[in-house]
């Protein structure tokens, strides 16, 4: 059974950076793709992105683009996520979902609720 | 604002037919399949529907369709653990991005 597990809260100051991890089991990386979801406080879900073939050479979307990075470590099966100048508005729970071949978003992460704060 | 419409809310009594509709336009929902997800009570999403695919393990009471740029998700025979916020997501390449709708919070009164 495939799952994703993702790393700790994390709590940072604005202007500083935070790596978020997603551990997959149950599958080796090679054979699927994670994308990334954040929901801010009371709000719906934003596509991020991800390492996705079918969008390359694109790999983050249009509102994160240079604020953000995506790296997969194949031996560990585990992608991470960078997200740096860190705003009071990125606080929110940060998703990782795989993508199977098909484009599905069929497997999420627990979340992990990132909190920007002075 | 989200790329795609949805109800802000819908409800329904137990047993009865509830129908959630997504509307986009032709470069998402006209091009692509419509993925659903429910999150209950602010917890981690979960896939109930991919194109008219059913996920292992989700109710064959949750069913879904498209027709032109308008995705639906029907759940017949609602139940008290239905209630939860249903998002609709599909691809939309000429944003290089999977869009989401805004949610509907579903209720069974």
């Amino acid at each position: 059974q495939v799952q994703l597990v993702q790393s700790g809260g994390e709590v940072k100051r604005p202007g500083s950076s935070v790596k978020l991890s997603c551990k997959a089991s149950g599958v080796t990386y090679s054979t699927h793709v994670v994308g990334w979801v954040r929901q801010a406080p009371g709000q719906g879900l934003e596509w991020m992105g991800g390492l996705i073939p079918i969008l390359e050479p694109v790999t983050s979307a249009q509102k994160f683009q240079g604020r953000v990075t995506f790296t997969a470590d194949v031996a560990t099966s585990t992608a991470y996520l960078v997200v740096s100048s860190l705003r009071s508005d990125d606080t929110g729970v940060y998703y990782c979902v795989r993508v199977d071949p098909a484009g599905a978003l069929d497997i999420w992460g627990q979340g992990t609720v990132v909190t920007v704060s002075a | 604002q989200s790329a795609l419409t949805q109800e802000a809310s819908v409800s329904g009594t137990v047993g009865q037919k509830v129908t959630l509709s997504c509307t986009g336009n032709n470069n998402n929902i006209g091009s692509n399949p419509v993925g659903w997800y429910q999150q209950i009570s602010h917890g981690a999403p979960k896939t109930v529907m991919f194109a008219d695919s059913l996920p292992s393990g989700i109710p064959d009471r949750f069913s879904g369709s498209k027709s032109g740029t308008t995705a639906s998700l029907t759940i017949s025979g609602l139940q008290p653990e239905d209630e939860a916020d249903y998002y609709c997501g599909t691809w939309d390449y000429t944003l290089s991005a999977y869009v989401f709708g805004s949610g509907t919070k579903v209720t069974v009164l």
